[in-house]
């Protein structure tokens, strides 16, 4: 299952709403995860059954959509937000990524 | 707190072999199945092969099948990757990961390592 994410990168300031979305190739139901990594950092899990919130990770990010279509929604960006998210089908072998969403500052 | 730590990864020739290992504590390594996912220099997020709390059950990438082998000693707290007939293409920060749920439908991955640097190059 091919994940499709768009835009590839985006400059945003501080405050803004920023979404990012990601496209399966078939669909997934809600077996799709969300992962923020920042530069030279292992990834961390931000969401997963694509919308449920991960323990710790803080209420500005959320997660909607199934089958095919699903979005990643920072609602009021803060400066640690600067970061590559990356989606995941977590459900057909092999499991995949998306190709990442580089969030860059303004 | 959950730890994972990396260890093994080199500067290694093309068809060369290289092990690596995952040392993990703060959990109950034997309830979780455990990944390794690779990153290219620049690149994006690769999965690589996941194993079972019991190791009867492994899955591959296309592109290490029969190449690498993973594996775990419970006993140990640690998970390994096997690399053989390395290519340069192999050449990756590689993590190890915890999957989170005890659900097999749900492969998402709670808690990482910081990864270990594969270098294939002559």
């Amino acid at each position: 299952i091919q994940l499709t994410q768009s835009p590839s990168s985006l400059s945003a300031s501080v405050g803004d709403r920023v979404t990012i979305t990601c496209r399966a190739s078939q669909g997934i139901s809600s077996y799709l995860a969300w992962y923020q990594q920042r530069p030279g950092k292992a990834p961390e899990l931000l969401i997963y059954g694509a919308s449920t919130l991960q323990s710790g990770v803080p209420s500005r990010f959320s997660g909607s959509g199934s089958g095919t279509d699903f979005t990643l929604t920072i609602s009021s960006l803060q400066p640690e937000d600067f970061a590559t998210y990356y989606c995941q089908q977590v459900n057909n072998y092999p499991l995949t990524f998306g190709g990442g969403t580089k969030v860059e500052i303004k | 707190q959950v730890q994972l730590v990396e260890s093994g990864g080199d500067l290694v020739k093309p068809g060369g072999s290289l092990r690596l290992s995952c040392a993990a504590s703060g959990f109950t390594f034997s309830d979780y199945y455990m990944t390794w996912v690779r990153q290219a220099p620049g690149k994006g997020l690769e999965w690589v092969s996941h194993i079972s709390n019991s190791g009867y059950t492994i899955y591959y990438g296309d592109s290490v099948k029969g190449r690498f082998t993973i594996s775990r000693d419970n006993a140990k707290n640690s998970l390994y990757l096997q690399m053989e007939s390395l290519r340069a293409e192999d050449t990756a920060v590689y993590f190890c990961a915890r999957r989170g749920s005890y659900n097999s439908n749900w492969n998402y991955f709670d808690y990482w390592g910081r990864g270990t640097l594969v270098t294939v190059s002559s």
